[in-house]
C-alpha cells in the first residue's frame, strides 16, 4: 500500500524557518517524482513545488522561490521541503504527493497519491 | 501561467441526479504529439487530502465509481456525476499538467446535497 505521511509543521514567527519531512512507503520512492502542494485554511490548493527522480531537476512556484528548498533523500525513501523567511500567507496545510507514472513514462505534475498533509502555521 | 476557472463555484443536486462541473483554461492543455489532455479532476471530501478521479481528461483512477466521468478537449473541460451518492459531497478541483510548471489548479467546486 502506497502511504505518504508529512511531519514537522507546527507554529513559527514571520521570519523564521521550518523543515517538513515526507516519508514514503509500499512504492519504489527512488523511480518517482514528488511534489508540494498547498492549502491554506478554507482555500484552494496551491503547487508550490516539484523535484525529478533523483533530485538533479526541481522547480517552484513564484509565491516561494528564493524561500523554500525541495530535496529528497532516495535511500530514506524521504522527501523534504526547507521553508526559510516565512510570511503570515505560507499558513497552510503542506501535503506531499505521488508523481503518477504509468509502465512506461512518468508524468510531472499529474498526482496520484497524497499524504494527509501537516499544517504549517505562522504567526506572531 | 495557464489559469484554470472553474464553474460553478458552488452546487446543490439531489441523490440519484445529474451533477456537471465545468472547467477552463486559460491556453489549450493538449498536446497533438501524443493526442492527450494534460488535464486532472481531484476530489477532496471534509478534511482530507484531494484524492485523484480522472486524469487525461477521461481516464478514471483504479477504483473510481463509473458514475464519474470526464470530458473535453483544449480549454474546456467538464466533470459529470450520473447519479449523485450521499458520499459524492467533496470539493472537486481541475488541475492541468501541461508542459512546465506551475501546474495550476482551479479554484473549487463545492458539491452538496439539495
Amino acid at each position: 500500500e502506497v502511504q505518504l505521511v508529512e511531519s514537522g509543521g507546527g507554529l513559527v514567527q514571520p521570519g523564521g524557518s521550518l523543515r517538513l519531512s515526507c516519508a514514503g512507503s509500499g512504492f519504489s520512492f527512488s523511480r518517482y517524482w514528488m511534489d508540494w502542494v498547498r492549502q491554506a485554511p478554507g482555500k484552494g490548493l496551491e503547487w508550490v513545488s516539484r523535484i525529478n527522480s533523483d533530485g538533479s531537476s526541481t522547480s517552484y512556484a513564484d509565491s516561494v522561490k528564493g524561500r523554500f528548498t525541495i530535496s529528497r533523500d532516495n535511500a530514506k525513501n524521504t522527501l523534504y521541503v526547507q521553508m526559510n523567511s516565512l510570511r503570515v500567507e505560507d499558513t497552510a496545510v503542506y501535503y506531499c504527493a505521488r508523481g503518477y507514472c504509468s509502465s512506461t513514462n512518468c508524468y510531472a505534475g499529474l498526482l496520484d497519491y497524497w499524504g494527509q498533509g501537516t499544517l504549517v502555521t505562522v504567526s506572531s | 501561467d495557464i489559469v484554470m476557472t472553474q464553474s460553478p463555484d458552488s452546487l446543490a443536486v439531489s441523490l440519484g441526479e445529474r451533477a456537471t462541473i465545468n472547467c477552463k483554461s486559460s491556453q489549450s492543455v493538449f498536446y497533438s504529439s501524443n493526442d492527450k489532455n494534460y488535464l486532472a479532476w481531484y476530489q477532496q471530501k471534509p478534511g482530507q487530502p484531494p484524492t485523484l478521479l480522472i486524469y487525461w481528461a477521461s481516464t478514471r483512477e483504479s477504483g473510481v465509481p463509473d458514475r464519474f466521468s470526464g470530458s473535453g478537449s483544449g480549454t474546456d473541460f467538464t466533470l459529470t456525476i450520473s447519479s449523485l451518492q450521499p458520499e459524492d459531497v467533496a470539493v472537486y478541483y481541475c488541475q492541468q499538467y501541461y508542459s512546465t510548471p506551475p501546474y495550476t489548479f482551479g479554484q473549487g467546486t463545492k458539491l452538496e446535497i439539495k
